[in-house]
This record gives C-alpha cells, structure tokens and sequence, in this order.
C-alpha cells in the first residue's frame, strides 16, 4: 500500500451503532488530520494529531472520538450519530506540524459515511 | 484570521479551451498557497504549492498558478483543458506563526468539461 489508505471506503450505521474509522499512512509523515466534507459545505477540519499529541480540536461534538495510537495510524470511534452527521469523512497527512515550513497535505479517498 | 475565498461555485469550458480559476485570499503575511484536486469519490490531490521565489508555478497535469501579492490572489491556470480535467478543485492558505501551523481551505469549484 502506498500513500494514504482509509477502510472502510463505505459505512451505513444506525443512530445507536458504534463504528471506526480507519487511516493509515504509509509516508512516515508525523501529522495526522481528520476532514469532514458535506455537499455544498466548505471543508470542514475536525482533528488534527501531531507526533501522536492532540493538537486542534475544532469543537467537533463528543460522539466523534479520535485515536491516535502512532504516527501511521489514525482512528475516528463513532458513537450515536445523527443523520447531519452524514459526509465524507477525509483523513490526510502531512511531514510534521513544527518548525518554519508548512507542509502540503496527502489525503486518503474517505469514508463515505450514511447515518440512518 | 487568514481567509480564502474561490468566487466560482461551478465553472464550464469547452475541451481544449483554456481555464482560469480564481482564489483571493485574506491575510497580513505572504502565505503559503496550494491548489487541490478532487475527483469524484475520491480524496484531494496536491496540484501545486507557493512559498517564496519565483510566483509562476508549475504543477502537475500540465497546470500553473500565479502569485499575485498586489491582488491577493493565487489563480490555478491550464492552457488546453481535457476532459479528464473535470473534477473539483480547492484552493488552500496556511500561515505558520510561531510554530503554530492553520491551513484554510477554500469552498471549491466544480469544472466541468464538455466535447
């Protein structure tokens, strides 16, 4: 595998329903990003990791629950969603966060997610 | 607080026409820009990047954007669109202050391309 790799690339849950989200990467980069892309909205950034540390937190509701247990892998646990929740969730990764440059970011094909 | 802005919700062009998107960006430094592509059912893809240097530059798939510090813009530019070229594309700013890195991105605009 190369790049960024989400699974699954399709999710259909119920409002009770616990799932995950998955991302690796495979660039040995150290940021990690979460995305959320709903028609007809700009792109929506919801977490975003940096050498595994929390770094942004954009007032994303607590039944998304992000993990992070390294710098490949990248999680998004879903609790009682609701049907706006419904999107393409994007996850992306870049170099790092720290030091003078910004790094472009690398996306993975999302999960296409339908909350029923 | 930095904004992006690509006034063109949905733009149209003929095959082999040439193709001018635009973003306007708000901010009191010179950013850092990008341009992304993002075909259907599918992730975004880096077309090109500004820094610094020279404010041509050159991206892949035979596109271009200009740097245009006097105008705040960063226009994405192809001389012969393909039909391939349909898709839709996200302009991008990101500033770095203090080692504090925030990257916005812009509403998009869909490009179709038609015969």
């Amino acid at each position: 595998e190369t790049g960024v790799t989400q699974t699954p690339r399709h999710l259909v849950m119920g409002m009770t329903n616990k799932k995950s989200l998955k991302c690796e990467q495979h660039l040995g980069h150290n940021a990690m990003y979460w995305y959320k892309q709903s028609a007809k909205k700009p792109l929506e950034l919801m977490f975003v990791y940096n050498f595994k540390e929390q770094t942004e937190n954009n007032s994303v509701p607590s039944r998304f629950s992000p993990e992070c247990p390294n710098s490949s892998h990248l999680f998004l646990h879903l609790h009682t969603l609701q049907p706006e929740d419904s999107a393409l969730y994007l996850c992306a990764s870049s170099q790092n966060l720290a030091g003078p440059i910004v790094y472009e970011q690398y996306f993975g094909p999302g999960t296409r997610l339908t909350v029923t | 607080a930095q904004s992006v802005t690509q006034p063109d919700i949905h733009i149209t062009v003929s095959e082999g026409a040439s193709l001018e998107l635009r973003c306007n960006y708000s901010y009191g430094a010179t950013p850092y820009l990008f341009w992304y592509v993002q075909s259907p059912g599918q992730g975004l893809q880096l077309l090109l990047k500004y820094f610094s240097g020279d404010t041509l530059v050159q991206g892949i798939k035979g596109f271009e954007a200009e740097f245009k510090r006097s105008q705040s813009s960063f226009n994405l530019r192809k001389p012969s669109v393909h039909w391939s070229d349909a898709a839709e594309y996200f302009c991008a700013v990101a500033l770095n202050s203090g080692g504090y890195q925030k990257v916005t991105f812009g509403t998009g605009t869909k490009l179709q391309v038609i015969p």
